[in-house]
């Protein structure tokens, strides 16, 4: 069965600290790797993304991820954490055609001063 | 460019009523998703369009949830009758599918159905 687990619910971080979220797949194709962020009451914005070649990829915001095709992982990582980073955050996967993409269950990051 | 927009922003109906939601793509993407998304879960796709035809409606309960779009731009997606359990925001998506992977989220629609 196609899945993304994001083992944790919430985390919270202090600002300036550095952030790691864990995202773990499985995808019978190819898998096209995203991270979204989402704030209260907004929609979905789009982190990064990997579709191939460089396994670690930038993002907006000061963020990255490493995708680690043996461990089936995508996770996100923040060298210093801002407090106006606190929101939820959510890893999905796609393909290339299209197909709609599945989401994890989000990992809610609270940052503490 | 302009994003994808949705309308209205938020709606409290009460069960067995219906409502309707829009959406409005960027302009120019082909394809088209409506998500639900409950609270503490990811969003789950409703139904996939491909210009105006159905792609995927495997998961929208078509006893009671509808979409349609008609002309291969904006899309309106419909509840009748609704239920406690529809309270969710629902998010309109699309994309371009012209070498370009992304897809781009609206705001979103929160539902409350008392």
């Amino acid at each position: 069965a196609q899945s993304v687990t994001q083992p944790d619910i919430h985390i919270t971080v202090s600002e300036g600290a550095s952030l790691e979220l864990r995202c773990n797949y499985s995808y019978g194709a190819t898998p096209y790797l995203f991270w979204y962020v989402q704030s209260p009451g907004q929609g979905l914005q789009l982190l990064l993304k990997y579709f191939s070649g460089d396994t670690l990829v930038q993002g907006i915001k000061g963020f990255e991820a490493e995708f680690k095709r043996s461990q089936s992982s995508f996770n996100l990582r923040k060298p210093s954490v801002h407090w106006s980073d606190a929101a939820e955050y959510f890893c999905a996967v796609g393909n290339q055609a299209g197909t709609a993409l599945i989401f994890g269950k989000g990992t809610t990051l609270s940052v503490s001063s | 460019e302009a994003g994808v927009a949705q309308s209205p922003r938020y709606k409290i109906i009460e069960k067995r009523q219906s409502v309707a939601f829009w959406c409005n793509p960027i302009s120019g993407h082909a394809t088209l998703y409506w998500y639900q998304q409950i609270l503490g879960q990811g969003p789950k796709l409703l139904i996939q369009f491909q210009n105006n035809g159905v792609v995927d409606d495997s998961q929208l309960p078509k006893d009671r949830f509808s979409a349609e779009r008609l002309k291969g731009v904006d899309s309106t997606l419909k509840i009748q009758p609704a239920k406690l359990e529809d309270s969710a925001v629902y998010l309109c998506a699309s994309r371009s599918g012209q070498g370009n992977y992304e897809q781009y989220f609206g705001p979103g629609t929160r539902l409350t159905v008392t």
